[in-house]
């Protein structure tokens, strides 16, 4: 079981570039999150998604998009890239039933905008 | 006031050692609470979950929650160089995510374990 994949693991982007982290879940979770993590800032919540289709904003959704057309698929689209953007971005998903089952976290993908 | 609150050390610590993490809260409706373990450079993993007051055990671990004084805490025994991590605290007032149910963390803790 792959769990939650994301890619790409590193990516430098100049200042004012457009990329798309992706991340995919082999488990039918219906619930997936996307967080940034700054040192000594804990995880904020970016988007989060309760299904394919559904899609709302997080704590700090600015100067990013999101789209769920599958279960499996939550995409992370940054527009004219900012280096405040630069940080550790993670994706997670859980089933939606328990919150005993946790959150699944990926491995993360480290930006740096310069 | 932040909805949750976590020193974020770091705190080192000889092996053996008993190591106590904590958190405090300002939500009351805050109903399930759970730590995680997230390893340099890698994503958080669920360690415990509790529901509601009391305590669990898991192993060498421990988590307590004290609604009361809005205050958890975790426990670890006989702490190994592989406890190493940075331990985050989360908390929600339901039993899924989405909307009002999505966990609220705290900001982390960085645990050393010295050999």
């Amino acid at each position: 079981n792959a769990g939650v994949t994301q890619t790409p693991k590193f990516r430098i982007l100049k200042i004012g570039q457009s990329m798309t982290l992706q991340c995919t879940q082999d488990m039918n979770h219906n619930y997936m999150y996307w967080y940034r993590q700054d040192p000594g800032m804990g995880l904020k919540l970016i988007y989060y998604s309760v299904g394919a289709g559904i899609t709302d904003k997080g704590e700090v959704p600015n100067g990013y998009n999101v789209s769920r057309s599958t279960t499996e698929d939550f995409p992370l689209r940054l527009e004219l890239a900012a280096p405040s953007q630069t940080s550790v971005y993670f994706c997670a998903s859980q089933t939606g039933k328990k919150a005993n089952y946790g959150y699944t976290f990926g491995s993360g993908t480290r930006l740096t905008v310069v | 006031q932040k909805e949750v609150e976590q020193d974020p050390g770091p705190l080192s610590v000889p092996e053996g050692a008993i190591v106590s993490l904590n958190c405090t809260y300002s939500n009351s409706a805050f109903q399930y609470f759970m730590w995680y373990r997230q390893y340099s450079r890698k994503g958080p993993e669920l360690l415990m979950y509790t529901y509601s007051s009391g305590n669990k055990e898991d192993g060498r671990f421990t988590a307590q929650v004290d609604k009361s004084s809005k205050y958890i805490s975790l426990f670890i025994r006989d702490s190994q160089p592989s406890d190493s991590a940075t331990y985050l605290c989360a908390m929600s007032p339901m039993n899924y995510g989405g909307s009002q149910g999505n966990l609220i963390f705290g900001k982390g803790t960085k645990l050393s374990v010295k050999p």
